[in-house]
């Protein structure tokens, strides 16, 4: 079955780059689908903040395509987001989705010095 | 952006009574390929979302029958037929015909 699962680093400083990998199982990123970044921050809601098609073309949150970069690697099965110039306003639970038809556990990143 | 509207903020319910949950969107949410993207989905705490229908009324997999959603153009609704205590947490609606995708705001269901 399809398996998603986000890691990197849980605490970021402000103003440095926030990186995380989604690694997929059970179905090729290559073959299909939309892969995309969701965050929660703590106690609200849910945010898209961008997605990767099967052929790598990106879509992104107008309120954060500045500083977002989504990308796939293809031969490791993975999809990585990067988010620039972080602040306390980028501390949430970030989940990575297929389709938001599959969802990653999440993994909370703290933004703080 | 399109703006999703969801209501109740909060739903008290009493197990084994009804449930529905309103959403509404700024604009049509029918794509120009002739699908309307509304997904649903449920969030339980400390659990990442799951998604319960997608393009308006599709169940997804192991989604129990008393669940059931319904609309078009901007106007949609899912319902629970009877509440049980599994069902507690926040339920979103999402938009997909138009980026950047957009959530509802949650509607927290809890039990009386």
């Amino acid at each position: 079955q399809v398996q998603l699962q986000e890691s990197g680093p849980g605490l970021v400083k402000p103003s440095e780059t926030l990186s995380l990998t989604c690694t997929v199982s059970g179905y090729s990123i290559s073959s299909g689908y939309y892969w995309g970044w969701m965050r929660q921050p703590p106690g609200k809601g849910l945010e898209w903040i961008g997605s990767i098609y099967h052929s790598g073309s990106t879509y992104y949150n107008p309120s954060l395509k500045s500083r977002v970069t989504i990308s796939a690697d293809t031969s490791k099965n993975e999809f990585s987001l990067k988010l620039s110039s972080v602040t306390a306003a980028d501390t949430a639970v970030y989940y990575c989705t297929r389709d938001q038809g599959y969802w990653g556990q999440g993994t909370l990143v703290t933004v703080s010095s | 952006d399109v703006v999703m509207t969801q209501s109740p903020l909060s739903l008290p319910v009493t197990l084994g009574q009804p449930a529905s949950i309103s959403c509404r969107s700024s604009q049509s949410l029918v794509h120009s390929d002739g699908h309307t993207y509304l997904n649903w989905f449920h969030q339980r705490p400390g659990q990442s979302p799951r998604r319960l229908f997608y393009k308006v009324s599709n169940r997804d997999s192991g989604v129990p029958d008393r669940f059931s959603a319904s609309g078009s153009g901007t106007d949609f609704t899912l319902k629970i037929s009877w509440v049980e205590a599994e069902d507690v947490g926040v339920y979103y609606c999402m938009q997909g015909a138009h980026w950047p995708l957009t959530f509802g705001g949650g509607t927290k269901v809890e039990i009386k």
